[in-house]
């Protein structure tokens, strides 16, 4: 069956070292994978999006690698802040041969970034 | 730029009651689609709307009916609510294809 797995217990770090969060599928073959923020309460926000051709991405202290061979993509925060703590949904394009768009998501992470 | 906006924020019905969800986006996206999240469950896409006047079925589309009215505004109805349905609805628009944006969701509850 296709599945789209992320860590369901929360990653707690000290501010300042760096967050690496795991998003793994199984049975998908996605042309592209996204990264969303959400904050308790609130709609999810875009941040990252990286190809099946694209091994790495990089905005500000954020970096997703995207293995399609492992079927993984890995999301860091570097010099993660308090300000960083929030659940962190990956996304997926199962299938980009309609020419339209339904991603699937992941059930997130929560990241709590201790002072 | 208000971006997409749902109403209402927070619903309660009773088993049986009918509503409507409400959902407008002013960035001329032509692609709109409603989720629900619940727990452990992630967001899973109920409904969807590649262009003005085409709808499509998602993953979890049973006791919905949707209506894209026009570019802007994207209704989602509970014809008869049920318990299984209490869950947090988010409206979400792109274009064609990339990121998503997302409303702040509509908590609604059933008893």
């Amino acid at each position: 069956s296709q599945k789209i797995e992320q860590n369901s217990e929360a990653l707690n770090i000290q501010e300042g070292k760096t967050a690496t969060l795991t998003c793994n599928y199984t049975n998908y073959s996605p042309a592209y994978l996204q990264w969303y923020r959400q904050d308790p309460g609130r709609g999810p926000v875009f941040l990252l999006l990286i190809r099946e051709n694209e091994k790495e991405k990089r905005k500000e202290r954020l970096k997703v690698t995207f293995d399609t061979t492992l079927k993984q993509s890995l999301f860091h925060i570097t010099a993660s802040q308090p300000a960083d703590s929030a659940t962190y949904l990956c996304a997926l394009e199962p299938d980009m041969n309609t020419g339209f768009q339904k991603l699937v998501f992941g059930t997130g992470t929560r990241l709590l970034v201790s002072p | 730029n208000a971006g997409v906006t749902q109403t209402p924020k927070f619903q309660v019905l009773k088993t049986g009651q009918s509503m409507t969800l409400q959902c407008a986006q002013d960035m001329n996206h032509n692609s709109m689609y409603w989720y629900r999240q619940d727990p452990g469950m992630g967001l899973r896409l109920i409904y969807y709307s590649a262009s003005e006047g085409t709808t499509d079925k998602g993953e979890v589309p049973n006791g919905y009916n949707v209506s894209r009215l026009n570019k802007r505004e994207f209704s989602l109805r509970l014809e008869s609510a049920a318990p299984s349905q209490t869950s947090v609805y988010f409206c979400a628009s792109s274009w064609t294809t990339g990121e998503l944006f997302f409303g702040e969701g509509s908590r609604l509850t059933v008893l």
